[in-house]
């Protein structure tokens, strides 16, 4: 089977940088994904890491540890807007690499 | 392109009613999923599709549960006989290839009574 852990919730203030992580136990890994929900809207995609290391994108980025089963999402520059649900997910290369989400980190941006 | 488009976004229904939940997903996009969010189980997968054939439903709950795919632009998700345990947002998703980023659509909020 598979898991992924990640905290269930992070408080910053504006202007912030805060870094969300998600381990993962997988018997089969494509990649490692985030992607964002505002207040139970749709699930939107932020980035994906098929391969060790940083990819920036703007003010977020995400890293992978494929040996650590480990990964990030760092948010720099916070604003309000940033307050919403943070989703890490997996790929099960075992599972048709279906995409297996993480139960997301509740990121609160204060003033 | 208009995105993922459910419908109803809302439902309230009774306990032993039927529910179908609809899905437009993306044009060109091959593959769809199933998603249901409740608080204690976060986003699982139900099922999903490729070409409109279902590739794997093991995330479904049980028999009363039913999806299909008539065409590339349709896909509907049925329960029969709801229950209360079914109250749970349903998203769909597409995607235009097996490991490509899944574009949500906005859910379906199902409440049963």
């Amino acid at each position: 089977g598979q898991s992924l852990e990640q905290p269930s919730e992070v408080t910053a203030v504006e202007g912030a940088i805060v870094q969300i992580n998600c381990t993962y136990q997988t018997s089969g890994f494509y990649g490692l994904s985030w992607y964002q929900q505002h207040d139970g809207g749709a699930p939107t995609f932020l980035s994906y890491n098929g391969l060790d290391g940083l990819e920036e994108t703007g003010r977020f980025s995400s890293f992978l540890s494929r040996s650590d089963s480990y990964g990030y999402l760092l948010l720099q520059e916070l604003q309000m807007k940033d307050s919403a649900s943070y989703f890490c997910a997996v790929r099960d290369s075992n599972q048709g690499g279906k995409l297996i989400f993480g139960q997301g980190t509740e990121l609160s941006v204060k003033p | 392109d208009a995105g993922v488009i459910q419908s109803p976004r809302h439902e309230v229904t009774e306990m032993g009613q039927e529910v179908t939940l609809r899905c437009k997903p993306i044009s060109g996009h091959d593959y769809l999923f199933w998603y249901r969010q409740t608080m204690m189980r976060g986003l699982e997968l139900l099922i999903y599709f490729n070409n409109n054939v279902p590739i794997d439903d093991s995330g479904m709950p049980e028999d009363r549960f039913s999806a299909k795919m008539p065409n590339a632009s349709f896909s509907t998700l049925k329960i029969q006989p709801s229950e209360p345990r079914d109250s749970a947002v349903y998203f769909c998703a597409s995607s235009p290839r097996e490991l490509g980023e899944l574009f949500f659509g906005e859910g379906s909020r199902l409440t049963v009574l």
